[in-house]
């Protein structure tokens, strides 16, 4: 089963400075039909988590273009440019492309 | 949208069953997975279940005590936790969407306590 590790755990970023984190899974995500589920969530305190990028790339609905992502089989990155209160949370990466589905550990990120 | 059963408390060893409604008649099509987060700790995907086929998957470590199912006739899905223990107590979160957990429910608290 894939194993999720995401880096850094902790990260602290001044504001409008950009920030960066990386998830390995443990075997390729390249699942059956060719497409990578690799996905990123932003989650806030007592808050649902929400989606900001799926398969590898694509931004969800209403994300600012600030998130960028790339990757593919094992190593996978999220960049947050020009960051933003808002932005602080904890930041998960999810493989959906084996089962079972498994999150990264997450990796908080605050206002420095 | 999903609307989420409201916060159980359950004393150990015994089971709960959280509940979530779909808003949308998509509900047919979707697959409605259940992931939860437990006393600070990270996400941790439960299980989900496809709803047109019934067929679902479970993580390995819930495998023997969850089971998830739907009512199609409600829109609503399932998860029926059995053997509850202290580390159960967080909160339960049901999520839908095509290829990501795009649409997510408020969360369910479930205390575990004796």
């Amino acid at each position: 089963d894939p194993v999720m590790t995401q880096t850094p755990l902790f990260s602290s970023v001044a504001l409008g400075q950009s920030a960066s984190i990386s998830c390995r899974s443990s075997e390729s995500l390249v699942s059956r039909d060719g497409e990578t589920y690799l996905s990123w969530l932003h989650q806030r305190p007592g808050q649902p988590p929400r989606l900001l990028i799926y398969k590898v790339s694509k931004r969800f609905s209403g994300v600012p273009d600030r998130f960028s992502a790339s990757g593919a089989e094992t190593y996978f990155t999220l960049t947050i440019n020009a960051l933003e209160t808002d932005d602080v949370g904890v930041y998960y990466c999810l493989q959906s492309s084996k089962f079972p589905h498994s999150f990264g550990p997450g990796t908080r990120v605050e206002i420095k | 949208q999903l609307v989420q059963s409201g916060a159980e408390v359950k004393k150990p060893g015994t089971s709960v069953k959280l509940s979530c409604k779909a808003s949308e008649y998509t509900f047919r099509k979707s697959a409605m997975q259940w992931v939860r987060q437990t006393r600070g700790q990270p996400l941790e995907w439960i299980g989900w279940i496809v709803v047109a086929n019934g067929d679902t998957d479970y993580a390995h470590k819930f495998r023997e005590r969850a089971t998830i199912t739907t009512d199609m006739s409600a829109r609503t899905a399932y998860l029926e936790m059995t053997g509850l223990t202290l580390d159960d107590t967080g909160v339960y979160y049901c999520a839908t969407g095509g290829v990501a957990p795009a649409i997510w429910g408020r969360g369910a608290l479930l205390a575990v306590s004796t």
